[in-house]
């Protein structure tokens, strides 16, 4: 069964610090790699896909791919207590036809 | 990016009533929606796949004749809780692929919050 294995946290860091979000996923044909974040009450919103190995910045997000590892992770400089949220971990499986494997989610706590 | 919107954000009703909720894609054409839902403090889980002019697609588990899905324009998706009982209360969130992004990157509505009492 092709899951997503994220530690459900709470992971608390405090203000200004980088938080560490990490993730496993079981299925090597995937090739798309999802980051979300959701607020509580709130739908989950994209924050950064990723699909080759390496890192991709985009602000204060870093995600970094290694497929060979099957390991992907968010990074979060210089954090702050609105990133306060549970960030979800998605892959679309090998051959399928768009839909996506979340993972539980990491609860996040940014302490000011 | 792409925009999503969910009707109506919340809604209580009575038990053995039926509820529909509708996603729209607003500024892109989606041919494929999908519905997910989420109860209190756990993961998302994915309902169906509702793909335009052709029916729906169930994962295992979820009742077909229960949760009625309609995908009837590239731009709106309804799903239908039929005879609702108190343990369908739930988030119910839809979300939509835009074709003209990566194929499988998802963006979500903001959710139905349903209660039945």
């Amino acid at each position: 069964q092709k899951e997503v294995e994220q530690n459900s946290g709470p992971l608390s860091v405090p203000e200004g610090a980088i938080a560490s979000l990490n993730c496993t996923y079981s299925d090597r044909g995937s090739q798309s790699f999802f980051w979300y974040r959701q607020y509580s009450g709130k739908s989950p919103e994209l924050i950064m896909f990723i699909y080759s190995n390496g890192d991709k910045e985009d602000g204060r997000f870093t995600a970094q791919l290694n497929k060979a590892s099957q390991y992907v992770s968010l990074l979060i400089r210089d954090s702050q207590p609105s990133d306060s949220a549970t960030y979800l971990c998605a892959f679309s499986p090998g051959g399928s036809q768009g839909n996506l494997i979340f993972g539980k989610g990491t609860k996040l706590s940014v302490k000011p | 990016g792409a925009v999503v919107s969910q009707h109506p954000s919340r809604v209580i009703c009575k038990s053995g009533t039926s509820v529909k909720i509708e996603c729209r894609s607003l500024d892109f054409q989606a041919t494929t929606m999908f519905w997910y839902r989420q109860f209190p403090k756990k993961s998302l889980m994915l309902m169906a796949t509702s793909n335009e002019g052709s029916k729906a697609t169930y994962e295992q588990g979820v009742e077909k004749d229960k949760f009625l899905i309609n995908h009837a324009s590239l731009t709106l998706s309804t799903l239908t809780v039929t005879s609702a009982h108190p343990e369908d209360s739930s988030f119910y969130i839809c979300s939509a692929r835009d074709p003209s992004g990566r194929r499988e990157t998802q963006y979500f509505g903001p959710g139905t919050r349903l209660l039945v009492l």
